[in-house]
């Protein structure tokens, strides 16, 4: 059965501290990797990887894929209370014509000030 | 530009009874996605359409659920008769077409539902 597994399931820091989130995957016919925040509401999509080694950024967030280990990494530096939020990673797989995503349960990250 | 749209924003009921969930995707989009949340089991895909056509329903959970996608702009999901066990956020989520699927699906503000 196809799964995805994040760690660790919540954490809290302090404003200015740095964070990595943990995804790994077992999943038939893999595509890609993403990354949300979810805030009070619906997710919010953060990234997409595809090649393993190639790390994507925006602003102090930051992640990679190895596809090797099959795993992903969410990187967050210099944290803010913003940042306060569920970070879910879902992987794709090739199913259907659009593929379809594979959920883990969430990081659940408090940054207090 | 208008997101996803979902009605109703929260729905409390009575075991037994039917629930309709709503759903507009975003136009243009081409695939539309219904997932469940719950603290227990997060995020779960329960269906998704390409092209108004139900291409996995593999997550949903039993007969007592059924979704629908008449046509490119509304969908629905329905659980008659609900149960209590049913309580949970449902989102939709809609994405576009091309490239092989950029893989970015935009979720709508989810309805959360109540069975009492």
């Amino acid at each position: 059965e196809d799964k995805v597994v994040q760690s660790p399931l919540s954490l809290v820091v302090h404003e200015g501290d740095t964070v990595t989130l943990n995804c790994s995957y077992e999943v038939t016919n893999f595509r890609s990797l993403l990354w949300y925040k979810q805030e009070k509401k619906a997710p919010t999509f953060l990234f997409m990887l595809t090649s393993s080694g190639i790390e994507k950024k925006s602003g102090r967030l930051s992640s990679i894929l190895d596809k090797k280990e099959l795993s992903s990494i969410l990187n967050i530096t210099a944290t803010q209370t913003g940042d306060s939020a569920i970070y879910l990673c879902a992987a794709m797989n090739y199913g259907g014509s659009q593929g379809n995503l594979i959920f883990g349960k969430g990081t659940k990250l408090s940054v207090k000030p | 530009d208008a997101g996803v749209i979902q009605s109703p924003r929260h729905e409390v009921t009575e075991m037994g009874q039917e629930v309709t969930l709503r759903c507009k995707p975003i136009s243009g989009h081409n695939s539309l996605f219904w997932y469940r949340q719950t603290m227990m089991r997060g995020l779960e895909l329960l269906i998704y359409f390409n092209n108004n056509v139900p291409i996995d329903d593999s997550g949903m959970p039993e007969d007592r659920f059924s979704a629908k996608m008449p046509n490119a702009s509304f969908s629905t999901l329905k659980i008659q008769p609900s149960e209590p066990r049913d309580s949970a956020v449902y989102f939709c989520a809609s994405s576009p077409p091309g490239r092989g699927g950029s893989g970015e699906q935009f979720f709508g503000p989810g309805t959360r539902l109540t069975v009492l």
